[in-house]
């Protein structure tokens, strides 16, 4: 079956850097993403990983290891701003390429 | 502007009434889909279609139908809303798979409540 694992929440204090994993099973795995979601907002897209390694995009970076099964985003430089949930999902080529999606991640940030 | 719309974006109404949710896209994405959110349980799929008159069914299509006769369209229909239906939901599209990356666009979302 399909399925993808992400923690359900991760705390963090301003200014540090938080790395959320997602960990996915899928039968043809196609790419991973990252959407971040503010309380009240729609998800908005972050990053995309079709291929293995790091993709830097300002403060965000995502990492992808197909042969794990495994990804991750950073998060660096925290800002409070950052708080949000956090999302990843695996386009699944076994499935018609519907998009299968975690549970959602809750960042929170201290000062 | 490139945008997703959903309207309407506030609704309650009353078990049995037929409702539908419209989902507008101006950016000629062929991929659309329509999530619910429910706190704790993220985002699951009710439908998506790949095309015009292409529909498949997500995670949790039971109580829900979906149309595509055009290309920038995609409503929602609730034909018999039943409370467990009061949720959140949220209509996307995208371009499709294969051009190097995978933005789904989300509309503002629509939240119902079916008493």
């Amino acid at each position: 079956g399909q399925s993808l694992e992400q923690p359900s929440e991760v705390t963090a204090v301003e200014g540090a850097i938080v790395q959320i994993n997602c960990t996915y099973q899928t039968s043809g795995f196609y790419g991973l993403s990252w959407y971040q979601q503010h309380d009240g907002g729609a998800p908005t897209f972050l990053s995309y990983n079709a291929l293995d390694g790091l993709e830097e995009t300002g403060r965000f970076s995502s990492f992808l290891s197909r042969s794990d099964s495994y990804g991750y985003l950073l998060l660096q430089e925290l800002q409070m701003k950052d708080s949000a949930s956090y999302f990843c999902a695996v386009r699944d080529r076994g499935s018609n390429y519907q998009l299968i999606w975690g549970a959602g991640t809750k960042l929170i940030i201290k000062p | 502007e490139a945008q997703v719309t959903q309207n309407p974006r506030y609704l309650i109404t009353v078990t049995g009434k037929k409702l539908t949710v419209t989902c507008s896209q101006n950016m000629n994405h062929e991929y659309m889909s329509w999530y619910r959110q429910d706190p704790g349980l993220g985002l699951r799929q009710i439908y998506y279609s790949m095309n015009v008159e292409v529909t498949d069914k997500g995670d949790v299509p039971e109580g829900y139908k979906v149309s595509r006769k055009e290309k920038r369209n995609f409503p929602l229909i609730l034909e018999s809303p039943s409370p467990n239906q009061t949720s959140l939901y949220f209509c996307a599209s995208s371009s499709i798979v294969g051009t190097g990356t995978d933005t789904q666009y989300f509309g503002p979302g629509t939240r119902l409540t079916v008493l």
